[in-house]
């Protein structure tokens, strides 16, 4: 079955630093892995996603995810945080077969300090 | 706007109330899902609607009953529900059929609900 791991439930950074937010994720296929990002009160909004190519992928907000197959694992990073960026934000796997549904990490909140 | 709309964003409800949580997209989009997000609790899965047809139920208790008339448009129908009912509800919808997943999902921003 396919499960998705975000081993950090927490992470601070300061402002003006880079960020990393760990996703690891077990499928027995090539999956289709995304990045949400959820403000308080409010739905998920995708930042990115990757099916195939490149696997370096740009998203939205200045956020870039890189697919590493033997690591099983889609890191989201960002190299300088603005305080805009605090939230909560989940990695999540599908696959091609119909009917089914993503399946998402618990999330990581995201705290900036100034 | 994200093109997914649900209403109402906040639900107040007894526990003998009947209430019914809506979803609505216009984005040409053919499958629809709820999702429950309670605190420190991953997003879980309650129903998945594929071309009008629901092909998933994750053993969600009969107290919570979807309806999809059409494509555009999604309901929960909820009566009797217990105070650990109490969520954010969240509506998404996606291009259905194989492949569905490929395009990741559009989300609205959800319905808070607290059942007293």
């Amino acid at each position: 079955a396919q499960s998705v791991t975000q081993p950090d439930i927490h992470i601070t950074v300061s402002e003006g630093a880079s960020l990393e937010l760990r996703c690891n994720y077990s499928y027995g296929a090539t999956p289709y892995l995304f990045w949400y990002v959820q403000s308080p009160g409010q739905g998920l909004q995708l930042l990115l996603k990757y099916f195939s190519g490149d696997t370096l992928v740009q998203g939205i907000k200045g956020f870039e995810a890189e697919f590493k197959r033997s690591q099983s694992s889609f890191n989201l990073r960002k190299p300088s945080v603005h305080w805009s960026d605090a939230a909560e934000y989940f990695c999540a796997v599908g696959t091609y077969q119909a009917g089914t549904a993503l399946i998402f990490g618990k999330g990581t909140t995201l705290s900036v300090s100034s | 706007e994200t093109g997914v709309t649900q209403t109402p964003r906040h639900l107040v409800m007894g526990m003998t109330n009947k209430k019914s949580l809506k979803c609505e997209q216009h984005l040409g989009h053919n499958a629809m899902y709820w999702y429950k997000q309670s605190a420190k609790k991953p997003l879980e899965l309650m129903f998945v609607y594929s071309l009008e047809e629901r092909v998933e139920n994750n053993s969600v208790p009969s107290r919570f009953s979807p309806e999809c008339p059409n494509s555009s448009h999604l309901f929960l129908h909820l009566h009797t529900l217990q105070p650990e009912d109490s969520a954010l509800y969240l509506c998404a919808s996606s291009q259905g059929g194989q492949g569905a997943s490929l395009y990741g999902y559009t989300f609205g921003s959800g319905t808070r609900l607290t059942v007293v």
